[in-house]
Order: C-alpha cells, then sequence, then structure tokens
C-alpha cells in the first residue's frame, strides 16, 4: 500500500553540524515530494520541495536529494541552528490534487 | 487572512457530544484539506475541497465525520457522538490549487474527548 516512512525517529546534532534527515517511501507514482518541519503546538511548516524529475534541489540551509532508484528521499541542514529543533516530515503527493501522505516524522534535537 | 485559521485551538468534549471544527483558509485559496494527526503520528489525510466541491473524502474514518465548505472559503468539520478514539489534532491546510502549489497548514484543533 502506499507509505511513507521515516528511518530514525529522533537525531541528535551538535549546534553547527549539518543534519541528514532520511525517508523512504513506497509509492514509485508518487512525482511530488515535500519537507515540511513542525515545532510544538504548531501546524506543519513547508520547508522545501521537489519533483521527480529532479534528483536535488537546494534552499537557504536546506537540500533535498531525491533517489528514485531506490524511492529515498533525505533533507540536509547546513549548520543547524536551535531553531532548527522540531520534528520533520516528509510527504508525497501521489495524486497532483495536493493530498499528502505524510511519515510518522523524525524529531531534531539541536545541542548547544 | 495573513494565514490559515482555525478554532477553536483547543475543544474538550465529553464522549457522545458533536463537536464542530472551523477552518478559515487563506483568501483566495481554492484547495482545502484536513488532516488528522494523533500524538506523536504524521498528519493523515481526512478530505479535500476544490472551491466548494468535496472531492474526495476517502480519509474520513467514519460516517460520524463530516465536513464542508457551502461557499468555497471557509470549512467546516463536524464529529457527531465524538469517541476518544477521536481525540488527536485537526489541522487544516489550503492551497493555490493545482499541481504541486505549496499547502499552508493552521496551528490545528486539539480535540480531547474524555
Amino acid at each position: 500500500g502506499e507509505s511513507v516512512g521515516l528511518h530514525l525517529p529522533t537525531l541528535s546534532v551538535q549546534e553547527g553540524d549539518n543534519s541528514i534527515i532520511n525517508c523512504a517511501y513506497s509509492n514509485s507514482a508518487s512525482d511530488y515530494f515535500i519537507w515540511y518541519k513542525q515545532e510544538s503546538g504548531k501546524g506543519p511548516q513547508f520547508i522545501i520541495d521537489i519533483r521527480s524529475n529532479m534528483d536535488k534541489r537546494q534552499g537557504q540551509r536546506v537540500t533535498v536529494l531525491l533517489n528514485k532508484t531506490v524511492k529515498h528521499l533525505s533533507l540536509q541542514i547546513a549548520a543547524t541552528q536551535p531553531g532548527d529543533s522540531a520534528v520533520y516530515f516528509c510527504a508525497e503527493n501521489p495524486s497532483n490534487t495536493g493530498k499528502l501522505i505524510f511519515g510518522q516524522g523524525t524529531t531534531l534535537q539541536v545541542k548547544p | 487572512g495573513a494565514g490559515v485559521s482555525q478554532s477553536p485551538r483547543y475543544k474538550v468534549a465529553k464522549r457522545g457530544q458533536d463537536v464542530a471544527l472551523r477552518c478559515d483558509p487563506i483568501s483566495g485559496h481554492v484547495s482545502l484539506f484536513w488532516y488528522q494527526q494523533a500524538l506523536g503520528q504524521g498528519p493523515e489525510f481526512l478530505t479535500y475541497f476544490q472551491n466548494e466541491a468535496q472531492l474526495d473524502k476517502s480519509g474520513l474514518p467514519s460516517d460520524r465525520f463530516f465536513a464542508e465548505r457551502p461557499e468555497g472559503s471557509v470549512s467546516t468539520l463536524k464529529i457527531q457522538r465524538t469517541q476518544k478514539e477521536d481525540s488527536a489534532v485537526y489541522l487544516c491546510a489550503s492551497s493555490l490549487g493545482g499541481e504541486g502549489t505549496e499547502a499552508f497548514f493552521g496551528q490545528g484543533t486539539r480535540l480531547t474527548v474524555v
């Protein structure tokens, strides 16, 4: 069935280090993927997206990598800051309607 | 408004009560989505509107759940005869619509059924 999952429930990094959050998806028909950040008590906040015709996309301090061969998605955060502490979700949009399938999330903890 | 607004932020209901959760999307956004997020889990899709038309309600867990968007703007998610398993955060998101447009989420309504 359709599912999006994350490999690690919690990731702890030192402030200033780079963070890598991974995600595996199972729906090979999906062609649009998004990373969201969710802070406690708030709704998910869009970070970056990528289409299946790309394998890499960069934003400000963030990079998303897509490997369609192994159905793997990753989010790289450069120079991680305390404000990056949150739960990160990958999501796929298999139907191009905006209906999203979310993974369970990875908690990123940044140590000062 | 500047973002998606949901009300109330918190709702405590006794089991068996009916509740209504409101979502005010970003002005001009065609698409509106409802998600349910259990504690420690990712959001799960409930239903989707394009303007006033409910195009997908495949995620609604039972016929106790009902959503409407009569004028293509504000939406209400209604849960009848609430059960404890309905306790969750209910998130609303809106987007301009079309392929791959960014969805903006509200802060959610935390529903606790006691």
